[in-house]
């Protein structure tokens, strides 16, 4: 079955700092990797998507990820903080095939300091 | 604007009753998902459907019945609501490109 574990249930930078927010998954074949977000009130928003084309994805809001297949890993980061960066970020994995039913991680919530 | 919309938005209800939500799509895609979102969890699939009749069960199905007679509609019930269902619910679509785009939500509240 497949799993996502994301390190760290809360994140703290300062604006205009680097974010990084750790995404590690589980599955016995190379999935579709993605990374949402949800500001307070609101639905979840598509920021980016990882489909076995390349390995360094980019996505809306200056927002990258790269897939590492030997660690597992889908980290979600970009390079400057904006205040407006403050949300929740999910990272889910789906199977290639079939109902592609998302398993989500259970979210960071990230905060920016002035 | 994937064109979805969740009703009601909120709804507050009493143990035992019925409740039912509805989330409507106006694109016309095949696949649709419902998920709740609970502090610590993320969020977990309930039930999808890939078609007009058919619908099969997720991670956290029992307690739930869903059902979609329109490509556009697909309703999620709980027959007897009880305190664990209250949550927020998201309804989801899958697009073409294997994208799944969300609703706004709706919160509920079983007292």
């Amino acid at each position: 079955a497949q799993s996502v574990t994301q390190l760290g249930s809360h994140v703290s930078v300062s604006e205009g700092a680097l974010v990084l927010l750790r995404c590690n998954y589980s599955s016995s074949v190379p999935p579709y990797l993605f990374w949402y977000v949800q500001y307070p009130n609101q639905g979840l928003q598509l920021l980016l998507k990882y489909t076995s084309a390349a390995t360094l994805v980019k996505g809306i809001n200056g927002f990258e990820a790269e897939f590492k297949k030997s660690e597992t890993s889908f980290h979600l980061t970009k390079p400057s903080a904006h205040m407006s960066d403050a949300a929740e970020y999910f990272c889910a994995v789906s199977e290639l095939q079939g109902a592609q039913k998302l398993v989500f991680g259970q979210g960071t919530r990230l905060t920016i300091n002035p | 604007d994937a064109g979805i919309t969740q009703s009601p938005r909120h709804k507050v209800t009493e143990t035992g009753t019925p409740v039912t939500l509805r989330c409507h799509q106006t694109e016309n895609h095949r696949y649709m998902y419902w998920y709740r979102q609970d502090p610590g969890h993320g969020l977990r699939l309930i039930h999808y459907s890939y078609g007009v009749k058919d619908t099969d069960k997720g991670e956290v199905s029992d307690g739930y019945s869903v059902s979609r007679s329109k490509t556009e509609d697909f309703l999620l019930t709980l027959e007897s609501a009880t305190s664990s269902q209250t949550s927020v619910y998201f309804c989801a679509i899958r697009d073409a490109y294997n994208e799944q785009f969300f609703g706004p939500g709706t919160r509920l509240t079983v007292l």
